[in-house]
């Protein structure tokens, strides 16, 4: 079974603080995936990498970064973070770089963001 | 990216009604993929489509591909309480590589 982990289920920070959050597969999977997901809004596509070293923005990469040293962690930084990056934060991976292979997801990570 | 509308949002039934989701897109899909979250859980792939009219069962689920790949559904029947969660569709067209998902349809199920 694939299983993709998430560092934390939970994490609270301060405004202006630094955030990483991290994700690591253990299937040797050539895609990972970083989404939000807020009621009403589905998931949204933040960043997505297809090798090592090697990012795309998605839809709303605006305030983050990431980074993608090791194929088998993807990591998301929130380099000074704002309360309207409040959500639940979601890790996947596929297989191969196409849209014709299915996603595995973390358990996510709730931020909270005082 | 790929516009894609899902519908209904919300939809309560009562256990042992039917239930149907549908994923609507204004442009020729490749693909689609379906997926459920369970409250408080992440979202876990159901199934893709792929062919044109094509229709998959899984027990009490049936997935639809319309004849013109650019809409499915997902109908449920007679729905229990182990159904209860949000539905997304996700989908492909032309060349992209990375799926777009839909906001998804919540299933609420009253026993």
């Amino acid at each position: 079974d694939v299983k993709v982990t998430q560092s934390s289920r939970y994490l609270v920070k301060r405004t202006g603080e630094k955030v990483f959050l991290e994700c690591v597969q253990d299937m040797d999977h050539e895609n990972m995936f970083w989404y939000r997901q807020d009621p009403g809004l589905g998931l949204r596509l933040i960043y997505f990498s297809y090798d090592v070293k090697m990012k795309e923005k998605g839809d709303i990469p605006e305030g983050y970064s990431v980074s993608r040293e090791k194929k088998e962690r993807f990591s998301l930084i929130l380099e000074s973070a704002s309360t309207n990056q409040t959500s639940m934060y979601l890790c996947a991976s596929s297989l191969f770089f196409s849209a014709h292979y299915e996603q595995y997801f973390g358990p996510g990570t709730r931020l909270t963001v005082t | 990216g790929q516009q894609v509308m899902q519908i209904p949002q919300y939809q309560h039934v009562q256990e042992g009604e039917d239930f149907t989701t549908y994923c609507n897109s204004s442009t020729t899909l490749s693909n689609i993929q379906w997926y459920k979250q369970r409250p408080g859980g992440h979202p876990v792939f159901l199934i893709q489509l792929v062919k044109s009219g094509e229709v998959k069962k899984q027990k009490r689920l049936t997935f639809q591909f319309g004849e013109a790949k650019k809409n499915s559904s997902l109908h449920i029947t007679a729905t229990q309480t182990t159904d209860v969660g949000t539905y997304f569709c996700a989908v492909a067209s032309g060349g992209s590589y990375i799926p777009t998902f839909g906001r998804g349809t919540s299933l609420i199920v009253h026993p």
